[in-house]
């Protein structure tokens, strides 16, 4: 079974700038996550969907940050502008559905540097 | 909000079983405990999950006492490929800003 896909795998770039990632959960996960963590932390849930629905984006700074999941499948997390202390690896989950003793299934991780 | 507290980090030897405890003083009663386990510039991989008493699987166990304000994590015989974070985390399986992730334990076992 493919896992939980993510790109780019590192993105460098500058203060002011805009950056976007990819995610696309493995086939038939009904539930997508993405987390900030930022290094020496734990991740921070930033939205989760359900399907093509949000579920909860009371952590992610609506500010600069936006994310969609396109047709309840593969989805986009923006950063527009980007801030030195948006630095982190993102990381995308997913999970077959809002059951109990669903297990999220993490993808490698996007690593941001803004500099 | 289910805040968690665990050990910054922890040291064994292989062939050692190791525990790591949680503690989540205000776990609410449609929370469940789910530990991960992430290596450097990987994802958290899921080890086990559970609501009370003891759960087992092929590669942990997982203690929870009668009043859930706290759990164990059991390593039976380590080696040193289980170095790595291992997190607690608390929360609804129903998600939303709730699964909160602890601030994790570095576990570093030595020959």
């Amino acid at each position: 079974e493919a896992g939980v896909a993510q790109s780019p795998r590192y993105k460098i770039i500058e203060k002011r700038q805009s950056v976007a990632f990819w995610c696309n959960p493995i086939s038939g996960h009904a539930t997508l996550y993405w987390y900030q963590q930022i290094l020496g932390q734990g991740p921070k849930l930033l939205i989760q969907f359900q399907n093509n629905g949000v579920v909860d984006d009371s952590q992610l700074p609506k500010d600069r940050f936006s994310a969609e999941r396109l047709k309840g499948v593969d989805s986009t997390l923006k950063i527009q502008p980007a801030k030195l202390e948006d630095s982190a690896v993102y990381l995308c989950a997913s999970s077959p559905g809002i059951i109990p003793g669903n297990e999220q299934f993490f993808g490698p991780g996007t690593r941001l540097t803004v500099l | 909000l289910a805040k968690t507290t665990q050990p910054i980090s922890m040291d064994s030897y292989e062939g050692q079983e190791v525990n790591i405890t949680c503690s989540h003083n205000n776990i609410a009663t449609n929370d469940y405990i789910t530990w991960y386990q992430q290596f450097p510039s990987q994802g958290p991989r899921f080890i086990i999950q559970g609501y009370k008493t003891k759960v087992t699987n092929e590669v942990a166990s997982l203690f929870i006492p009668a009043d859930r304000k706290s759990s164990t994590l059991s390593l039976p015989r380590v080696s040193l490929s289980d170095t790595a974070v291992y997190y607690c985390l608390v929360g609804p399986t129903g998600g939303g800003n709730k699964l909160t992730f602890g601030t994790g334990t570095q576990l570093k076992v030595e020959l």
